[in-house]
Order: C-alpha cells, then structure tokens, then sequence
C-alpha cells in the first residue's frame, strides 16, 4: 500500500516552459487536491477534485490545470511557469471533501520542490 | 476574511509540556486539526477536534473551545523527535480547510 505518490520530488524550471506533477493514489480516496506551501503561509488550495471527471479551483488556481480522468490520478500542470510558482506542492487525498468522517485525516504525499527561473 | 493565529516558533525542553495556540476567525466551523510537519516533509494527520473539549492521544492532547474561536496542543513528555512544524487547520462552512502558517517547535536537550 503505497499511499499518495508524487513524481518528481525537485524540478527546477526555466521561466515560460511548462511541466506536469504526477499524484497517484492507491486507497480509492474521492477526494484529491493540490496544494502549495510557502514560508510564512499555511498551505494553500489550488485545485481538488471530488470524484473521477469533476474538478473544481481553490483559492490560488491561476496559472495550473488539473484533470480527473481516473480515481487514482490526479496530474498538476503548470502552463507557462513563473518565478512565482517557486514553491514546494503537495497533492493529498481523502475519503471525503471533508476527510474521514471519524478521523478527518488528509494523506499527503511526499511533496515536490520546484523553483523557476 | 478568515484567519488562522499560530505563534510562529516555541522553544521546549526534552521530557517538559508545551502548549501550542491557536485561534481562528472563519465563516462557520465544521471542525479543527493539527497536524505534524517534519522538515522536508509532508504533513502527518495528529487530531481532529469538532466538538468542544479535550481529546487525548498517548502524549499529544488536542483542546477545542468553539465560542472563543480557540484551541491548542499540548504536547507532553517532549522528546527530540517533536521538534517539528505543527500546522492547525479549520473546515468552514463551505467544508473548505484554511490553514495557520504553522508553528516550528524547537526542542533543547
């Protein structure tokens, strides 16, 4: 039981090229999202999904798309990369949009540290 | 706006308490978590608190006061390991989580 993976762990970016973060789930979660996290802020939602076929934007959602086309994937694409973008994201799922019912428990993956130039 | 208040870094010594705050201001509540964040790691679930009062787990005990917007962890027995980010969390109306920046725990020998 692998829980969440994310690929890759480090990428450094040059500023305009574009790229993909991998997440994949294997605990038949509904729920999967991305998250950035930066020095000094709480982790901040870019997009989620609550099911295979349907996603929604978070609070930071400019510059990446998502898609949901299986229950276990969940790819992160970042479409012109800024400097902005500079960050570590983590993908994390869950039994429910608001987690376990009894624990409310997030599964995180390992995260990916990415820096644009 | 909705916000989350977390002292930004403690200091603790191995084997002592520490209480760890925090407040909250969002629209509507449907429950509190801490989580453990290793450095360089990812962030590892420690409690959810829905209701208001104290929940233990071996030395980790979460508190929840809903009418003061309030809560802490408090961690006992400290030991090298604790030194970490915990990270407290609020789900809102909308079952959107809004997250503290986190508070670095350092533990001294």
């Amino acid at each position: 039981n692998a829980g969440v993976t994310q690929t890759p762990k480090f990428q450094v970016l040059k500023t305009g090229q574009s790229m993909t973060l991998q997440c994949a789930q294997d605990m038949n979660h509904e729920y999967m999202s991305w998250y950035r996290q930066d020095p000094g802020m709480g982790l901040r939602l870019i997009h989620y999904s609550v099911g295979a076929g349907i996603t929604d934007q978070g609070e930071v959602p400019n510059g990446y798309n998502v898609s949901r086309s299986t229950t276990e994937d969940f790819p992160l694409r970042l479409l012109s990369a800024a400097p902005s973008q500079t960050s570590v994201y983590f993908c994390a799922s869950s039994y429910s949009g608001t987690g376990d019912p009894n624990t409310g428990e997030l599964f995180f993956g390992e995260g990916s540290r990415l820096t644009v130039l | 706006g909705q916000n989350i208040d977390q002292p930004t870094e403690m200091t603790a010594t191995e084997g002592a308490i520490v209480q760890i705050n925090c407040t909250y201001q969002t629209s509507g509540f449907n429950g509190l978590f801490w989580y453990q964040q290793h450095a360089g790691e990812a962030p590892t679930f420690l409690s959810y608190n829905v209701l208001d009062g104290l929940e233990e787990k071996g030395r980790f005990s979460s508190f929840l006061s809903r009418s003061k917007g309030y809560s802490y962890l408090l961690l006992k027995e400290l030991q090298m390991k604790d030194s970490a980010s915990y990270l407290c969390a609020v789900l809102d109306s909308n079952y959107q989580l809004i997250w503290g920046a986190g508070t670095k725990l350092i533990i001294k020998p």
